[in-house]
């Protein structure tokens, strides 16, 4: 079956570690996206990547880092300058531009720092 | 400045109708989408409107009205199930930017 798959599903971060998250898709999608959410709070946009080997900041990018070496991976590292990471992650993909109709998913990494 | 604006919380009865609005304010548009989320799960698609008027799926309607910047999500005989946390967020350009969303309680 196609989907989306995040992992670690729980993560715990010491301070000043630098932590990576793995997000992998076989939707074939061109498009992946990280977002964080915040308990009772939106997603609000982190990095997002349209094709290989390029990617775009969002709205606080700041503190984390991605990569997007092959289509079906866009991993996230939440560095050491990142001050508040404790959040929930969300990794999606799309199709682009005429064929969008939506974001698919993956179930989520849970970030704690300890 | 792109945002969105939608209800923190709704309330309703099982077997009822709700509908949950949103405005937004963008510098670009390509549609308007909807999304669901349990607690502690992440977000599920339920539509996507990129024209006007009215899109059925099942029990979930949505609507878009893009000269008043304006949509909603209709959910029908609701069910104790539909209790989530309901996103509506637009597409200005190649990402979507969401609402803070509007927490449903459904009661019995």
């Amino acid at each position: 079956d196609g989907g989306i798959t995040q992992s670690p599903k729980y993560l715990f971060r010491k301070e000043g570690q630098n932590v990576t998250l793995s997000c992998e898709q076989n939707l074939n999608h061109d498009a992946m996206y990280w977002y964080r959410q915040d308990p009772g709070q939106g997603l609000r946009l982190i990095y997002y990547s349209q094709i290989v080997n390029d990617f775009q900041k969002g709205d606080i990018a700041e503190g984390y880092s991605v990569s997007r070496e092959k289509k079906e991976s866009f991993p996230l590292t939440v560095t050491s300058a990142q001050k508040n990471p404790t959040a929930f992650y969300l990794c999606a993909s799309s199709l682009t531009d005429e064929l969008f109709y939506g974001y698919t998913f993956g179930s989520g990494t849970r970030l704690t720092v300890v | 400045g792109q945002s969105l604006e939608q209800p923190s919380e709704v309330t309703a009865v099982e077997g009822a109708i709700v509908q949950i609005n949103c405005t937004y304010q963008t510098s670009g548009f390509y549609g308007l989408s909807w999304y669901q989320q349990h607690d502690g799960g992440a977000p599920t698609f339920l539509s996507y409107n990129a024209l006007d008027g009215l899109e059925e799926t099942g029990r979930f309607s949505s609507f878009l009205s893009r000269s008043d910047s304006y949509g909603y999500l209709l959910l029908q005989e609701l069910q104790m199930k539909d209790s989530a946390s309901y996103f509506c967020a637009v597409r200005p350009q190649g990402n979507l930017i969401f609402g803070k969303g509007t927490k449903l309680s459904v009661k019995p």
